[in-house]
């Protein structure tokens, strides 16, 4: 059975890099499409970007500017950062594995999640 | 606002039918595949249906969805009280993938 467990800070302040990786286990990396996507408190989900095993990447326009995801094969393991955060970026932080390609939106396995709170 | 459009809110009954639609334009859900998620309180979503009506393993046939044209549709039937939560439709946009607002199924 395939499991995602989101790592990082919890609590941020206004400006810094919020960084968060994503631990695979009971699968491979290899061969799939990840994805991060976040859910605002009380809020609708938003999907962030996706990184194909390879490296290749995409990213939502709305946050192409600050964000960068990447991936380590050798760990199965993949990664977000997302510069200048502010408190728009507090949000519970979700991993995801993609079915099939990037365009099906389609995410079987899902991380427990993970709030991260941006606040002075 | 999200580009695809779902109703706040639905009811029903326990062992009642309902549907839950979202609609969308050419652009995404016209030309692409829709999922579905069902989000339990304080929980990550959980995929329900895949490829506009496929199930994943271990999701009852009570779950079903469909397409047509610019819109989808879930349904839900013999409805429990364990299937109060949150419902999101997901397809592809241009370059990114996009989430409906959202419906909560109030089982009454």
């Amino acid at each position: 059975q395939v499991q995602l467990q989101e790592s990082g800070p919890q609590l941020m302040k206004p400006s810094e890099t919020l960084s968060l990786t994503c631990t695979v286990s009971g699968g491979s990396i290899t061969g799939y499409y990840w994805s991060w996507i976040r859910q605002p408190p009380g809020k609708g989900l938003e999907w962030i970007g996706y990184i194909h095993y390879s490296g290749n990447t995409n990213y939502n326009p709305s946050l192409k500017s600050r964000v960068t995801i990447s991936v380590d094969t050798s760990k199965n393991q993949f990664s977000l950062k997302l510069s200048s955060v502010t408190a728009a970026d507090t949000a519970a932080y979700y991993c995801a594995r993609v079915i099939g390609d990037f365009w099906s939106g389609s995410y079987d396995y899902w991380g427990q999640g993970t709030l991260v709170t941006v606040s002075s | 606002q999200s580009v695809l459009t779902q109703p706040p809110s639905v009811s029903a009954a326990p062992g009642q039918k309902v549907t839950i639609s979202c609609s969308g334009s050419s652009s995404n859900i016209g030309n692409n595949y829709v999922s579905w998620y069902q989000q339990l309180p304080g929980t990550a979503p959980k995929l329900l249906i895949y490829e506009n009506s496929k199930r994943p393993s271990g999701i009852p046939d009570r779950f079903s969805g469909s397409k047509s044209g610019t819109s989808a549709t879930l349904g839900i039937t013999g409805l429990q009280t364990g299937d109060e939560a949150d419902y999101y439709c997901v397809t592809w946009d241009s370059s990114l993938s996009v989430f409906g607002g959202g419906t909560k199924l109030t089982v009454l």
